[in-house]
């Protein structure tokens, strides 16, 4: 089964700190994603990486940015948090070849309160 | 106008009934259509996949897709309690693999 974890499951923050969170996927998956998901606008893609060391903005990306330095590892960084940034995000990875081709498989989530 | 539209609900039925969640989208590109079953504080999780147009079935679940009238649905038979969850219906085109969600549907499905 591929599995996706998230650093943490629940994490306060004050504005203004800088904030890691990481994805780690078990299945060699080339492609990883950042969301938020916030209600009422659903899943906005942040930042995606479609190999080691590339990234490419989605819709959000204003505020965040992300590292990418090993293929299962994907790190979501809040340079400045915000209280607009109080979310929960999701990562998610996606296999490209095999019976599970184009399936997006996600972690559980982090919930992000910024005080 | 949005390129994925869904019904937010809530939409509560009792249980045994048949539910139908629907999702309209404006992008005829689209060729891969998802259902997420997301439970509360927890990521969303694939129930179904289709390529293309037609229907698929598994267990309980049948997706349709509807490429003419640009409309997806899920149809979930004899719902459960254990149902009851947000169900997010995804899309992406050839070439991508980028999707774009609808809102979501709460689903609550009453003992």
């Amino acid at each position: 089964d591929v599995k996706v974890t998230q650093s943490s499951r629940y994490l306060v923050k004050r504005t203004g700190e800088k904030v890691f969170l990481e994805c780690v996927q078990d299945m060699d998956h080339e492609n990883m994603f950042w969301y938020r998901q916030d209600p009422g606008l659903g899943l906005r893609l942040i930042y995606f990486s479609y190999d080691v060391k590339m990234k490419e903005k989605g819709d959000i990306p204003e505020g965040y940015s992300v590292s990418r330095e090993k293929k299962e590892r994907f790190s979501l960084i809040l340079e400045s948090a915000s209280t607009n940034q109080t979310s929960m995000y999701l990562c998610a990875s996606i296999a490209t070849s095999g019976s599970s081709y184009n399936e997006q498989f996600f972690g559980p989530g982090t919930r992000l309160t910024v005080l | 106008q949005k390129e994925v539209e869904q019904d937010p609900g809530p939409l509560s039925v009792p249980e045994g009934a048949i539910v139908s969640l629907n999702c309209t989208y404006s992008n005829s590109a689209f060729q891969y259509f998802m259902w997420y079953r997301q439970y509360s504080r927890k990521g969303p999780e694939l129930l179904m996949y289709t390529y293309s147009s037609g229907n698929k079935e598994d267990g309980r679940f049948t997706a349709q897709v509807d490429k003419s009238s640009k409309y997806i649905s899920l149809f979930i038979r004899d719902s459960q309690p254990s149902d009851s969850a947000t169900y997010l219906c995804a899309m992406s085109t050839s070439g991508t693999y980028k999707y774009i969600f609808g809102t979501g549907t709460r689903l609550k499905v009453l003992a």
